[in-house]
């Protein structure tokens, strides 16, 4: 059964560093989104992206955030200059694309430590 | 803008017992509705969902739902639960005209099952 893939799993860098966190959405889909989950509190909605822009993103994806298709297959995350309070969990998830709903399906998440 | 509240962060059940995970959102307008399921070091899963249609919903491993507009719930019950559904689960909405469908979630119930 395809699925959604994350790498790398966990992930440990310092305070102010640079970090790509990776994703290989489901082949056939069209729509992307990252979710993050800080400890002890909810999944919330970073940004989606579509035909490779963003379609919407939440007040937590600032400037230091940006997103990327570089290639056909992947679709990564990037924090330019990582801080304490982005240490979470990240989940990448994919949906065929359609006016109708259709299921988003998750990744395993990438658990980033900043220290 | 959406919100779901979760009451019950952590619900202790014994084996063979009847549960019941209590959901309730707020939105301006019209919502679908969803339950996913994480279990230990893995990505979420979805449960249900409730689109349009009958209000009693059925999904995976047992799980059903009921969406109640009035009272602006999504309450989700297993009659019997076994250990293996020991993990946590989401409740979330997305607006259901059309758009990107991003996911908002609530805080979780850590659903354990005593053996």
């Amino acid at each position: 059964e395809p699925e959604v893939t994350q790498t790398p799993s966990h992930q440990v860098t310092q305070m102010g560093q640079e970090v790509i966190l990776r994703c290989v959405p489901i082949s056939n889909h069209l729509y992307f989104y990252w979710y993050r989950q800080i400890l002890g509190q909810k999944v919330e909605f970073l940004v989606s992206f579509y035909n490779n822009e963003i379609s919407e993103k939440s007040e937590i994806f600032d400037d230091q955030f940006s997103v990327e298709r570089p290639d056909g297959s992947n679709f990564t995350l990037k924090i330019r200059s990582t801080k304490l309070e982005d240490s979470a969990m990240y989940f990448c998830a994919s949906r065929t694309s359609g006016s109708l709903y259709n299921e988003q399906f998750f990744g395993p998440g990438t658990r980033l430590t900043v220290l | 803008a959406q919100s779901v509240t979760q009451l019950d962060s952590q619900v202790p059940v014994f084996e063979e017992a009847p549960v019941e995970l209590r959901c309730n959102y707020s939105s301006s307008v019209s919502v679908y509705l969803f339950w996913y399921v994480q279990y230990p070091n893995q990505g979420l899963q979805l449960l249900l969902k409730y689109l349009s249609g009958s209000t009693l919903v059925k999904g995976i491993n047992g799980f059903e739902a009921e969406f109640n507009k009035s009272q602006t719930s999504f309450h989700l019950r297993k009659p019997s639960v076994h250990i293996s559904d020991t993990a946590e689960y989401f409740c979330a909405v997305t607006p259901s005209g059309a758009g990107s469908y991003q996911l908002t979630f609530g805080k979780g119930t850590k659903l354990s099952v005593i053996p």
